[in-house]
């Protein structure tokens, strides 16, 4: 059964149309991060919690915000998509230091 | 210098060859390293920890060198089904969050 689960699957907007991306989690752990992999690129870090202590990283643009209400579920808002926003985006729990990945969030942003 | 730099890709080997893989980190602190495989548009998947010591799993071999910041990854008899891209994990210049390498990408053939 999945633990980590991200909606949705597949997002579709249109250029400066706000987007969502949910992700919850089934393993109770405290840390949870949101990564941007863009085609043949590493999965980089924009944001990660450690249980509601957030965590910004230096150069992730101020378009993107997230929120975490509960040790469940985490939000990466997207304010105004431009088409470089366009990538998978990874949510993952970390237990025992090794990450738990969900199946990813691709958006295309037209 | 980039935190984690990994060696340039792609690898193209033959079935039954052996490979190896490098990734430099540029932090000394850091303490948790890892091999993560991701297969083409697919979320990243935890291969093995790297341990002090090194570690080996059937056919993977991990090893550590803290002198000189660098793991590896050592395959050995490849399967066509190793063919995928090959994430070198490891703390960020913080010690707070898990930041990836570009990833090696490996082409096993027939």
């Amino acid at each position: 059964d999945a633990m980590v689960i991200q909606n949705p699957r597949y997002q579709v907007t249109q250029f400066g149309k706000p987007v969502t991306l949910s992700c919850s989690q089934t393993l109770n752990h405290n840390v949870m991060y949101w990564y941007q992999q863009k085609s043949s690129q590493a999965p980089k870090l924009l944001f990660h919690y450690y249980d509601k202590d957030f965590n910004n990283e230096a150069d992730t643009p101020d378009n993107f915000q997230s929120r975490r209400p509960n040790t469940s579920f985490c939000f990466l808002d997207i304010r105004s998509p431009g088409l470089g926003d366009a990538a998978m985006y990874l949510c993952a729990t970390q237990g025992a230091n090794v990450l738990t990945f969900g199946a990813g969030s691709r958006l295309t942003v037209l | 210098r980039k935190e984690v730099e990994q060696d340039p890709g792609p690898f193209n080997v033959p079935e039954g060859a052996t490979v190896a893989f490098n990734c430099t980190y540029s932090n000394s602190a850091s303490q948790s390293f890892f091999w993560y495989r991701q297969d083409c548009r697919k979320e990243p998947k935890l291969l093995m920890s790297v341990y002090s010591s090194g570690n080996e799993d059937g056919r993977f071999t991990a090893q550590l060198n803290r002198a000189s910041q660098y793991i590896s990854l050592l395959i050995r008899d490849s399967k066509l089904s190793d063919s995928a891209t090959y994430l070198c994990v490891v703390n960020n210049q913080a010690g707070t969050a898990l930041i990836f390498g570009k990833g090696t990408t490996l082409s096993v053939s027939s």
